[in-house]
């Protein structure tokens, strides 16, 4: 079974610094897709950024890009010029690429951001 | 208006008591789900409804007793809770493109926060 780590529970930046939040996971397949979503107070999940495992270009999203590695299997993410916006739960997930059916995402436990003024 | 909207935002509950929650969603999506949230925990999904069939029971007790009477709408009915079942339930939708292909990413509402006392 896939499994999502997020080693650091809670993390803190000045605003319009950048930070990077980690991510490993523990999977057997070969192409898969990998995932980071914020959880702010208002407590809706928003998918921040995606990323194919088949593409070896990491994704990026205005301020928020990440580096994939996948011999490692790590994938964080970078939040440049952090923003009083930014702060949230950020969870990273994992889903199986073309399993058909019932879909899986596996999350981490999550990472709390604190973006100081 | 958001894509996913979840109603009642709070309940709580006695452990003899019925109550259902409601998430609709706007987006015309094809599959929803039932996560739930716990402190300290990842997200655990519960149930998962593709074209109105439910293909994901996710070991969930029989206290939870999921509805899905068309794509729009996805129930959660509850009876004899435990204190344990307080958390944070949390409704997703997503279009799967094709059955072998899974979908490319889920949206959530805001959730339910789930107080049994």
């Amino acid at each position: 079974a896939q499994t999502v780590t997020q080693s650091q529970p809670e993390m803190s930046v000045q605003e319009a610094e950048t930070v990077t939040l980690s991510c490993t996971y523990d999977t057997s397949e070969s192409d898969y897709y990998l995932f980071w979503y914020k959880q702010p107070p208002s407590r809706q999940m928003i998918l921040v950024i995606r990323q194919e495992a088949y593409k070896q270009q990491n994704a990026t999203e205005n301020r928020f890009s990440v580096n994939f590695q996948k011999a490692a299997k790590s994938f964080s993410l970078k939040i440049s010029d952090s923003q009083l916006g930014d702060a949230a739960m950020y969870f990273c997930a994992y889903r199986s690429r073309g399993q058909g059916g019932s879909e899986k995402l596996v999350f981490g436990k999550g990472t709390k951001l604190t973006v100081n003024p | 208006e958001t894509g996913v909207t979840q109603t009642p935002r709070h309940l709580v509950m006695g452990m003899t008591n019925k109550k259902s929650l409601k998430c609709e969603q706007h987006l015309g999506h094809n599959a929803m789900y039932w996560y739930k949230q716990s402190a300290k925990k990842p997200l655990e999904l519960m149930f998962v409804y593709s074209l109105e069939e439910r293909v994901e029971n996710n070991s969930v007790p029989s206290r939870f007793s999921p509805e899905c009477p068309n794509s729009s709408h996805l129930f959660l009915h509850l009876h004899t809770l435990q204190p344990e079942d307080s958390a944070l339930y949390l409704c997703a939708s997503s279009q799967e493109v094709d059955r072998g292909l899974g979908f490319e990413k889920l949206f959530f509402g805001s959730g339910t926060q789930l107080s049994v006392l």
